[in-house]
């Protein structure tokens, strides 16, 4: 069936250091992926989607782009900061509904100073 | 504009008591979906409410319900409550839930049951 596998936390990294969290895929179909980041006692918000394959998706310095054939959609950052830390779902839909999200388990991310 | 608003934040429960929780999405938005988030299981889908009707439904037994009311806000309810179903409970919103309308998130209700 549909699912979302990405990488296990946490992660800890440097202030000013590159991110990558890895994120892939299965499903039937051509899903829209997502980016969503959750910070401690906070609901998710949206930090970035893409509904196509070779679509890039950014904000914040944040990117990650859709690659169909490696059903991979991983999250970048060239120099993360403290405020970055937070933990990361990456998802996809199904079903075409917003609705049918369906997540990863999350990547807790801790920058340090 | 005021975001999605889920009440109570907190709720302890026993175990077979029934609880409610409701959730207020944005002025506006007629799609409501529910999440259940666990350390063990992560985020999975409950359901989704469009217009007073369940569009969508994942997998989770007859115990868990919800409704959908004319003015969009959503209730849901758990019946003979399990340890298990200790979670936290996240509701979000968008304007039609379609496939590529953003989806916004409230803070959550925290279920403890006893």
């Amino acid at each position: 069936g549909n699912s979302v596998t990405q990488m296990e936390g946490p992660v800890t990294l440097s202030e000013e250091a590159f991110l990558t969290i890895n994120c892939t895929y299965t499903a039937t179909g051509y899903p829209s992926l997502f980016w969503y980041v959750q910070y401690p006692g906070e609901g998710l918000q949206l930090l970035l989607k893409a509904t196509k394959a070779d679509d890039k998706g950014s904000n914040k310095g944040f990117e990650a782009t859709y690659r169909k054939e490696t059903t991979s959609f991983h999250l970048e950052k060239g120099s993360v900061q403290v405020s970055d830390s937070a933990v990361y779902f990456c998802a996809q839909n199904y079903g075409g509904s917003q609705g049918n999200l369906i997540f990863g388990k999350g990547t807790k991310l801790s920058v340090k100073p | 504009k005021a975001g999605v608003t889920q009440t109570p934040r907190y709720l302890i429960k026993t175990r077979g008591q029934q609880v409610t929780l409701s959730c207020s999405p944005i002025s506006g938005h007629r799609s409501v979906s529910w999440y259940q988030q666990t350390p063990g299981q992560g985020l999975q889908f409950l359901f989704e409410y469009f217009s007073e009707t369940q569009r969508n439904k994942g997998n989770f037994p007859g115990r868990f319900s919800g409704r959908q009311f004319s003015n969009s806000r959503s209730e849901m309810n758990v019946s003979t409550l399990e340890l298990g179903d200790s979670a936290l409970y996240l509701c979000a919103s968008s304007s039609t839930g379609g496939w590529n309308t953003e989806a916004f998130f409230g803070q959550g209700t925290r279920l403890t049951v006893v």
